[in-house]
């Protein structure tokens, strides 16, 4: 119940695609669901993040769109570009639930043409 | 300044050594992190320090041995440590320890031979 699941793996999208990137999660005590962008060499960095009242956040050319019904979010990246080629993870916390530690899914490493 | 400092970036260390990893921050923050990441692998979480005090050690075997001097700085003693602990050691920071916006220092790439 713990765990968070994220797919795909790995993704290559041309230059000027959308990036899609699904996570799914069973504990409905999460109530934080942010997205980290990692580069290689470096630590993963904050995103963007959503909590469970809107369905939709949207900053830039990164969305967050959530579903609470179905347990699912996902990230789109609108013009990817080759600079967003990066490691992305997704995470869910709740205050309530180990008092916030946050609980990442497996990484997807995306790839982005030009 | 929201930056997490972490030195050094690169460590190579033998099975016998003592070794420290440092990690700094100046953002007021009450509530900081060691998380080891191994290679295509998310942040595995080790220890959490709130307010100066050790709150969270995820099982972490002893080699391992945390420090918080205060609440800018904390430390990772490491000591006997096995190759399968060469890993990228991240040290991270929130404002409190339920608060959830996490900041990320670079880390210290870790290889024991």
């Amino acid at each position: 119940q713990q765990q968070v699941k994220q797919s795909p793996q790995s993704l290559i999208v041309q230059k000027g695609g959308i990036s899609i990137i699904n996570c799914a999660y069973e504990n409905t005590a999460f109530d934080y669901f942010p997205w980290y962008q990692q580069f290689p060499g470096k630590g993963p960095a904050l995103l963007i993040a959503i909590r469970p009242d809107v369905s939709e956040k949207k900053e830039g050319r990164f969305t967050i769109s959530f579903n609470k019904s179905a347990k699912q979010f996902s990230l789109h990246i609108m013009d990817s570009q080759p600079g967003d080629s990066a490691t992305y993870f997704c995470a869910a916390s709740g205050i309530y639930n180990q008092g916030g530690k946050l609980i990442f899914g497996q990484g997807t490493e995306l790839s982005v043409k030009p | 300044d929201t930056e997490v400092t972490q030195t050094p970036k690169h460590l190579v260390m033998g099975m016998t050594n003592k070794k420290s990893l440092k990690c700094e921050q100046h953002m007021g923050h009450r509530a900081m992190y060691w998380y080891k990441q191994k290679a295509k692998k998310p942040p595995e979480l080790m220890f959490v320090y709130s307010y100066e005090k050790l709150s969270i050690n995820e099982s972490v075997p002893s080699r391992f041995s945390p420090e918080c001097p205060n609440s800018s700085l904390l430390n990772l003693h490491l000591h006997a440590l096995q190759p399968e602990d060469s890993a990228l050691y991240l040290c991270a920071s929130t404002y409190t320890a339920t608060n959830e916006k996490l900041f990320f220092g670079s880390g210290t790439q870790l290889s024991v031979l």
